[in-house]
């Protein structure tokens, strides 16, 4: 059964880089029939698409994050990485890793969140 | 960005009713409509692809209807460990979008 853990800090400075990696278990991320990506959700709040990759190096981003996101594939290690520039209090959420089917667009699994909070 | 938009955002229901949400796109999406349940503290969980088809493991006590822009999630036979919140999410094109929630609670 396919399993996704996402790993980082939980404290990030403002206008520093948030880094996340998600490892993946029970299956490849080289498949042409998946993307992989990021989910985030603030506080009390509902969720946000951040973007998607495949294993070619495709990626899909939110163009309200595009200019400061990064999100790689290491197909070698099974795991996804992002990377999100000059954060402020507003990127403080849970970021969830997230398997995406092209075929019927749905999000499945998610990795269990870990919470990221941007302060000084 | 095509916005979704779920209603009611809050609800309450007792054990045993039948609850219906709805969820209205900006744009027609065709049947790229998934359904989630998420509870306090965890992921969501799909529950719901393709507008109707039901996810591996989730009881048929879930259904969901619609196309085009306006589908409905709905729940028969509320059962205790249903009260939690509900998203859609649309898959139509990029960027992927979610409906705002709605929390269903006990009555």
């Amino acid at each position: 059964q396919l399993q996704m853990q996402e790993s980082g800090p939980g404290l990030v400075k403002p206008s520093e880089t948030l880094s996340l990696t998600c490892h993946v278990s029970g299956g490849s991320l080289s498949s042409d029939d998946y993307h992989w990506g990021w989910i985030r959700q603030p506080p009390g709040k509902g969720l946000e698409w951040i973007g998607i990759g495949l294993y070619t190096g495709t990626t899909y981003y939110n163009p309200s994050l595009r200019s400061r996101l990064t999100i790689s594939i290491d197909t070698s290690k099974n795991q996804l990485s992002l990377k999100l520039n000059s954060v402020t209090a507003a990127d403080t959420a849970v970021y969830y890793c997230v398997r995406w089917s092209s075929s019927s667009g749905c999000l499945d699994p998610w990795g269990q969140g870990t919470q990221v909070t941007v302060s000084s | 960005d095509i916005q979704m938009t779920q209603s009611p955002s809050f609800m309450s229901a007792s054990v045993g009713d039948r609850v219906t949400i709805t969820c209205r796109a900006s744009q027609v999406i065709s049947s790229y409509l998934a359904w989630y349940q998420q509870k306090p503290g965890k992921a969501p969980k799909l529950l719901i692809y393709l507008g109707s088809t039901l996810q591996s493991g989730v009881p048929s006590r879930f259904s969901g209807s619609g196309s085009g822009t306006d589908f409905t999630l709905t729940i028969n036979s509320l059962q205790p460990e249903d009260f939690a919140t509900y998203y859609c999410q649309q898959a139509n094109i990029f960027p992927l979008t979610f409906g705002g929630g709605t929390k269903v609670e006990i009555k």
